[in-house]
Formats: C-alpha cells, structure tokens, sequence
C-alpha cells in the first residue's frame, strides 16, 4: 500500500531559525512526484515545493529546499530563515498518477 | 480574481438532510477534484473528474454523488448526512490529469452535522 508518514505532529522553531520537517513515503513505483503544501489558518492550501523523483537535484524555492533520499524515500522540508507567517499545519504528499496522498500533517510554531 | 471557489463556506445541517457544495474554477483546466479533511486535519481524495468525466472514486459512500454539469464546475450532492459527514470539503483543479500538473485549492467548505 501506498502511504505517506510525517512523524512529527507538532514542532517548533524560533523565529529566524531553520526547521527541518520530516515526511517518508512507501512505494514500488520509480516515477512519481512529491508535493509539500502549506496550510495557515485561513484553511487555504497552499503549495510550497515540489520534486519529481527523476530528478537528483534537490528542489529549492526561496527559503524553501527539500532533502530528497529516493532510495530511502525520504523527503523532507527545511525552512531557513523562519518568519511567523510560516505558522501553519504542512502536508507532505506523494502523487505516483491522478490520484495523490497526504500525510497526517506536521503543525509548525513559530516562536517570537 | 479567485481562481478557486466554492459555496458556501460554512455550512451547518441537520442529519439526515441533503445538501450540495459548489465549487467553480476560472483556470481553464480540464481536471477537478474532491477531497475531505476531517477533524483530525486529514486529507483525502474523494473524486477527480478530467474534461465533465468521473476519472477517481475513491471508496466514498454513495450518499455522495459529485455532479459537473461543464468543465468549470464540480459540485458536490450528499444525502443523508451524518454526524461522521463533518468536515471541511475542498475543491481543487488542475490543467490536466497526471501528477505532474499542480492543483490549485479552492477555500474549503466547512460542513457541520448536528
């Protein structure tokens, strides 16, 4: 079975630190995508990264980066620079075809 | 400008009612979905349609029967609600099928059964 596993429910980081969320994922497919989203409280959900597992190199979006381990399907989320618009629930997901599948959820803090 | 929407935002019902959830996109993309987080912030796909055509259906009770009468919109039916039916709904669409197109999420409606 397919499924996506964020070990940390909660966490949190001060303010202009770096944090670094876990998400590891099973699967036999060799091609699929990977997704982190963001979720604030206004509900909305947002999308922060996104890898494709063809390619090595790790994806970056400002202060976003992923640390993408096929081989120990593995990928987790750093956020350098911390700000407290940051603050939100993050959903690791895995999308091998139409369908996708979340993770539990990783509630970030940010502390002032 | 909002790219996803959906109505309304909150709703709150009594079981055993029907109701509907609707969600437009003014992307122009072929792909809709579906998907229920409950209580405990778990998201799950419940139903994509690519082009007015039901693609994924997920192991959704029946109750639930999403409808899209055009490509901009996908609206969801359920009867006979139940307690268990709270949650929030989201709509989301995306140019095509296939994981590699990005889904863009409408606000969510929030669902109350009292």
């Amino acid at each position: 079975a397919q499924t996506v596993t964020q070990s940390q429910p909660e966490m949190s980081v001060q303010e202009a630190e770096t944090v670094t969320l876990s998400c590891t994922y099973d699967t036999s497919e060799s091609d699929y995508y990977l997704f982190w989203y963001k979720q604030p409280p206004s509900r909305q959900m947002i999308l922060v990264i996104r890898q494709e597992a063809y390619k090595q190199q790790n994806a970056t979006e400002n202060r976003f980066s992923v640390n993408f381990q096929k081989a120990a399907k593995s990928f987790s989320l750093k956020i350098s620079d911390s700000q407290l618009g940051d603050a939100a629930m993050y959903f690791c997901a895995y999308r091998p075809d139409d369908k996708i599948i979340f993770g539990k959820g990783t509630r970030l803090h940010i502390l002032p | 400008d909002t790219a996803v929407s959906q109505t309304p935002k909150y709703l709150v019902t009594q079981m055993g009612n029907d109701k509907s959830i609707k969600c437009e996109q003014n992307l122009g993309h072929d792909t809709m979905y579906w998907y229920k987080q409950d209580s405990k912030k778990f998201l799950k796909i419940m139903f994509s349609y690519n082009n007015k055509e039901l693609i994924i259906n997920e192991t959704v009770p029946n109750r639930f029967s999403p409808k899209s009468p055009d490509k901009a919109h996908l609206n969801l039916h359920i009867n006979s609600l139940e307690l268990g039916d709270s949650a929030v709904y989201f709509c989301a669409s995306s140019q095509g099928q296939g994981p590699y197109n990005e889904q863009f999420f409408g606000p969510g409606t929030r669902l109350t059964v009292l």
